[in-house]
């Protein structure tokens, strides 16, 4: 069973546009929610995390919308650049219990010039 | 820091072999984690290392995959033997805190076994 639903699978944005990535849980013990930023041949990225404590956390052109009553959380990319186009990882986590780590599926983003 | 280091990069075996994944983590960082990744079940954690003692090895697929941590700087994932569904990208990340430091991966050894 998967822990973590994350949707779409790929996106495709044009330059300037915003990306948005969705992820959903059912476990209410989750606690700490991070996104991560993966290129071709690379590792995946720490790029943003979230607590439920805030409904939403920005950093830059990215920024964690986050719905603990419809246990939702989602990635904005605001004026997307062909640089950030790569595989998207949501996450959650118990923090208590570490061990209860699951990713998302991923999200590949394509941002055309 | 060089980061995170994996060794080999590329790995190519033939099913039935022993396959060893090598991992250096950032020197100072108390945990180690490793990571497999497929496109059908996406990235799973397999076993975390807190000072060099394995804390949790839940997700360790089955008695053929092993993990160890000699000493703070080197950790290897050993397979024995291997199968094909074994194929896949295998990554190492460190990290000096459990959950809020962020963890840093390493580039991956991508695994094909024939």
């Amino acid at each position: 069973q998967q822990q973590v639903k994350q949707s779409p699978q790929s996106l495709i944005v044009q330059k300037g546009g915003i990306s948005i990535i969705n992820c959903a849980y059912e476990n209410t013990a989750f606690d700490y929610f991070p996104w991560y930023q993966q290129f071709p041949g690379k590792g995946p990225a720490l790029l943003i995390a979230i607590r439920p404590d805030v409904s939403e956390k920005k950093e830059g052109r990215f920024t964690i919308s986050f719905n603990k009553s419809a246990k939702q959380f989602s990635l904005h990319i605001m004026d997307s650049q062909p640089g950030d186009s790569a595989t998207y990882f949501c996450a959650a986590i118990e923090s208590y219990n570490f061990n209860k780590f699951y990713f998302g599926s991923g999200t590949k983003l394509n941002v055309k010039p | 820091d060089a980061g995170v280091i994996q060794s080999p990069r590329h790995e190519v075996t033939e099913m039935g072999q022993e396959v060893t994944l090598r991992c250096k983590p950032i020197s100072g960082h108390d945990y180690l984690f490793w990571y497999r990744q497929t496109m059908m079940r996406g990235l799973e954690l397999l076993i975390y290392f807190n000072n060099n003692v394995p804390i949790d090895d839940s997700g360790m697929p089955e008695d053929r995959f092993s993990a160890k941590m000699p000493n703070a700087s080197f950790s290897t994932l050993k397979i024995q033997p291997s199968e094909p569904r074994d194929s896949a990208v295998y990554f190492c990340a460190s990290s000096r805190l459990a959950v809020e430091e962020t963890q840093y991966f390493g580039p991956g050894t991508r695994l094909l076994v024939l």
